[in-house]
């Protein structure tokens, strides 16, 4: 089956050590996400890519990084992790048009202690 | 940029009863998409319905239909004959095909269902 593919799906990391999570997808589209989901809250948009074309959020802090290197793999990078980052983090994916919707990994849970 | 108001931050139902979850929103727009997603404590977000603006038959998926008003700019959800497995957050979307390929989501309403 078509598919959103997140590696790990649990990670801990310390506290100012850069760790990468992964997403993979074998929908073939366009468009991938990474959100940062907290307890009970809407997933907040960190960055978006269309292709190779690297969409920041306005409030998504510099301390995220993200690479595309192929349509198929992308992957956050926190390059130093304090506590507040401690959240799930989701990956999605979507069509070009607007009528697509989103479809979602499994997500990480990532703890920094 | 679009605001998706879901004001029900937990609903409950009976199981087999029916449950409607509200959903507004702002746009000025005439054209766009709005989506229902679904994520169990399992955490993995899933698509339930979804309808275009431009259609003004309400969609339905089996047990799930909605009521979209898109003069009120409401979007609501009704799910019938819950079922245990329906307990989750459910999330409102909305996508423009004005605004790149953002998705604006609400904040969530949490759905308990009762044995």
């Amino acid at each position: 089956d078509a598919m959103v593919i997140q590696n790990p799906r649990y990670q801990v990391t310390q506290f100012g050590k850069p760790v990468t999570l992964s997403c993979s997808q074998t929908l073939n589209h366009n468009v991938m996400y990474w959100y940062q989901q907290k307890s009970s809250q809407a997933p907040k948009l960190l960055f978006h890519y269309y292709d190779k074309d690297f969409n920041n959020e306005a409030d998504t802090p510099d301390n995220f990084q993200s690479r595309r290197p192929n349509t198929s793999f992308c992957f956050l990078d926190i390059r130093s992790p304090g506590l507040g980052d401690a959240a799930m983090y989701l990956c999605a994916t979507s069509g070009p048009r607007s009528s697509y919707e989103q479809y979602f990994g499994p997500g990480t849970r990532l703890t920094v202690t | 940029a679009q605001t998706v108001t879901q004001s029900q931050p937990e609903m409950s139902v009976q199981e087999a009863e029916t449950v409607t979850l509200s959903c507004t929103y702002d746009t000025s727009e005439s054209d766009y998409y709005l989506f229902w997603y679904k994520q169990p404590p399992s955490r993995q977000m899933i698509l339930v319905i979804r309808q275009e603006a431009y259609k003004q038959q309400n969609a339905t998926e089996n047990r799930f239909s909605v009521n979209f008003q898109k003069a009120a700019k409401s979007f609501s959800l009704k799910i019938s004959d819950s079922q245990l497995g329906d307990a989750a957050m459910y999330f409102c979307a909305y996508r423009s095909p004005n605004t790149g390929n953002q998705f604006y989501f609400g904040t969530g309403t949490s759905l308990t269902v009762i044995p």
